[in-house]
């Protein structure tokens, strides 16, 4: 199905570990977002790509690695998972930046004990 | 760097009544101004954008003013219904290739 997908959903792991999260859009969106989502700080963008091999910072890159080596997909990946990277992650497509519909995955889960 | 706040961050209204959630922005270069529903369980989903050459945009119940002097955003939503019941995000960006910035969101809950 066209659109934007997340992997997994529901994770659980422990701190010190490494975890990957998955993302692809089908849309052969330019631009792809990784927020994180915590209660009383809204949505705050982590990683972006304009294009494939081109990343860039975001407001909370600590801890946080991305890669896009194919338009359609971006991972985001926590190297050394510590408890305070707890948090519903989502990632989000767009044609532009900013100045055009972001299109939001279903969001992923992640739990570190 | 672009900071954008939002009020309130919970709202109760009664089915039926007007919804007025509102943000302030910093940057007075800002000039796109975009409003995302989140329902639960799902990722946030655009609803309605005003761009800085305009005062006022709507869309059926909802709409969204612009005050560029003052620096902040509105969006109000008209005849409330259950299923408006949602989260909230209004963001701001100054550049086509600026990210962009969301405020903390608002939970609107219609009581019916």
């Amino acid at each position: 199905d066209a659109g934007i997908t997340q992997s997994p959903r529901y994770k659980i792991t422990e701190t010190g570990r490494q975890v990957t999260l998955m993302c692809h859009q089908t849309w052969s969106h330019s631009y792809m977002f990784w927020y994180r989502q915590d209660l009383g700080h809204g949505l705050r963008l982590i990683y972006y790509s304009a294009a494939a091999d081109i990343t860039d910072k975001g407001e909370v890159p600590d801890g946080y690695v991305v890669s896009r080596s194919k338009t359609e997909n971006f991972p985001l990946t926590l190297e050394s998972a510590t408890r305070s990277q707890t948090s519903v992650y989502f990632c989000a497509s767009s044609r532009t930046s900013s100045y055009n519909e972001q299109f939001f995955g279903p969001g992923t889960r992640l739990t570190v004990l | 760097g672009e900071n954008v706040e939002q009020h309130p961050s919970t709202l109760s209204v009664q089915e039926g009544d007007s919804a007025v959630i509102k943000c302030t922005y910093s940057d007075s270069a800002s000039n796109y101004f975009p409003w995302y529903k989140q329902e639960l369980g799902k990722g946030p989903q655009l609803i309605i954008d005003i761009r800085s050459n305009v005062g006022e945009k709507k869309d059926q119940r909802i709409a969204v003013t612009l005050n560029k002097t003052a620096k902040h955003f509105s969006l109000h939503i008209t005849e409330t219904q259950p299923e408006d019941s949602a989260v909230y995000f209004c963001a701001a960006s100054e550049a086509r290739n600026t990210p962009l910035v969301f405020g903390k969101g608002t939970r609107l809950s219609v009581i019916a």
